[in-house]
């Protein structure tokens, strides 16, 4: 069974930063591409970033280019998302989800994702 | 940047089809996915690459994307589709949401 099980979230004052986890089992982690999806309290949902299952490849929003830094330690089965300079705006549940393919593609299928881990941005 | 364009709300019986549309410039040519996702809970896919259903998610899901717009439907909707619904394409280097849309069961 997969799973998914993000950690690192909290309160943090404004232009500080973050270091979340998504510690993953039950799948060959290095096999698939990974993603992070927040959601800011009562929005929609927003993409963040991915990274492909050799760590080689990754987009990023533009809201959180040159702040945040995706990468993954495949021996540790771990995602890391790295956040600085964080701002208010970045308040929000924090989601990793995994792909089914190993590479980043046109059209991923996010079919697992963990059930999230909350940052709080105060000003 | 890209933007996808969805309903606030759509109402539907039970028995009946919901259909949730998703418009954006030239949708058509990009692949679609759609998310379910209800209050407390992560987002579940419903469908990917416009069509495709994932393993565990019921027939009556279905999905389709043509010129500006995909569409996700619900066909003999049953009070637990009640939920808000994504949807989601890939474009240009980033991924794209669209508002949601709440869909209710009554």
């Amino acid at each position: 069974e997969v799973q998914l099980l993000e950690s690192g979230g909290g309160l943090v004052q404004a232009g500080g930063s973050l270091r979340l986890s998504c510690a993953a089992s039950g799948f060959t982690f290095s096999s698939y591409a990974m993603t992070w999806v927040r959601q800011a309290p009562g929005k929609g949902l927003e993409w963040v970033s991915v990274i492909s299952g050799s760590g080689g490849r990754t987009y990023y929003a533009d809201s959180v280019k040159g702040r945040f830094t995706l990468s993954r330690d495949n021996s540790k089965n771990t995602l890391y998302l790295l956040m600085n300079s964080l701002r208010p705006e970045d308040t929000a549940l924090y989601y990793c989800a995994k792909d089914e393919t190993k590479e980043v593609t046109t059209g991923p299928a996010w079919v697992s994702w963990g059930q999230g881990i909350l940052v709080t941005v105060s000003s | 940047s890209y933007e996808l364009t969805q309903p606030p709300s759509v109402s539907v019986s039970p028995g009946q089809t919901a259909g949730i549309s998703c418009s954006g410039d030239k949708l058509g040519d990009k692949f679609a996915s759609w998310f379910q996702q209800k209050p407390g809970q992560s987002p579940v896919l419903v469908i990917y690459q416009d069509t495709k259903r994932p393993s565990g998610i019921p027939e009556r899901f279905s999905g389709s994307n043509s010129g500006n717009t995909a569409t996700l439907t619900i066909s003999g909707t049953q009070a637990m589709d009640g939920a808000k619904y994504y949807c989601q394409v890939w474009d240009t280097n980033s991924a794209v949401f669209g508002g949601g849309t709440e869909l209710t069961v009554l």
